[in-house]
């Protein structure tokens, strides 16, 4: 079955970076995009990142352009999310999502927590 | 990329029906059919409910349902139960990148 596992949340400074990775199972990685949600109680759910299936094209939220990358390695079946510069804004629990298409995500991990204070 | 714009709260008794609202613009949910529907239980990951506007995916239950007009899309759910009491979000393609609404908590009471 699907799988998505999630790691590398934690406690950082604002200005400072955090890198996740997302490991993915049970499907042909090599066949889908990814993309990366974050979730904050204020908020609720917000797009990130998406990256398509070859890694031809990445897209961007406004909020974390030029500040967070989105990559993948179809050998390990990861797909990585770095984050720099970050923000107390970015605060939020982050999901690894598979693209459904145009419409969205059809799987989704259960996600990790980052934490921006001083 | 502005939010789509959902009601904060709606609430139904069980076996009542509820319709919770998603209004964008002409750049995204008017522009596609690409809007989906998801699901969130405190603490867990969304669970998709409604795709392409009005695709249920397998082992959703039929009683949520999915239409668009124009801007504004709509999750419709039949036959209250105690267990639909969550957040709801819908999401809409917007062209190269995706925009979420901010969420509806519907109650079951």
């Amino acid at each position: 079955q699907v799988q998505l596992v999630e790691s590398g949340g934690g406690v950082v400074q604002p200005g400072g970076s955090l890198r996740l990775s997302c490991v993915a199972s049970g499907f042909p990685f090599s066949g889908y995009g990814m993309h990366w949600v974050r979730h904050t109680p204020g908020k609720g759910l917000e797009w990130v990142t998406f990256i398509r299936y070859d890694g031809s094209n990445k897209y961007y939220a406004d909020s974390v352009r030029g500040r967070f990358t989105i990559s993948r390695d179809i050998s390990k079946n990861t797909v990585d999310l770095q984050m720099d510069s970050l923000r107390v804004e970015d605060t939020a629990i982050y999901f690894c999502a598979r693209q459904l298409g145009l419409t969205g995500m059809d799987y989704w991990g259960l996600g990790t927590l980052v934490t921006v204070s001083s | 990329q502005s939010a789509l714009t959902q009601p904060r709260s709606v609430s139904g008794s069980p076996g009542q029906s509820v319709t919770i609202s998603c209004t964008g613009t002409s750049s995204d949910v008017g522009a596609y059919n690409f809007v989906s529907w998801y699901q969130q239980h405190p603490g867990k990951a969304p669970k998709l409910m409604i795709y392409d506007v009005d695709k249920r995916p397998s082992g959703v239950p039929d009683r949520f349902s999915g239409s668009k007009s124009a801007n504004t899309a709509s999750l419709s759910i039949s036959g209250l139960q105690a267990d639909d009491d969550a957040d709801y979000y819908c999401c809409s393609y917007a062209g190269n990148y995706w925009v979420f609404g901010g969420g509806t908590k519907l109650t079951v009471l």
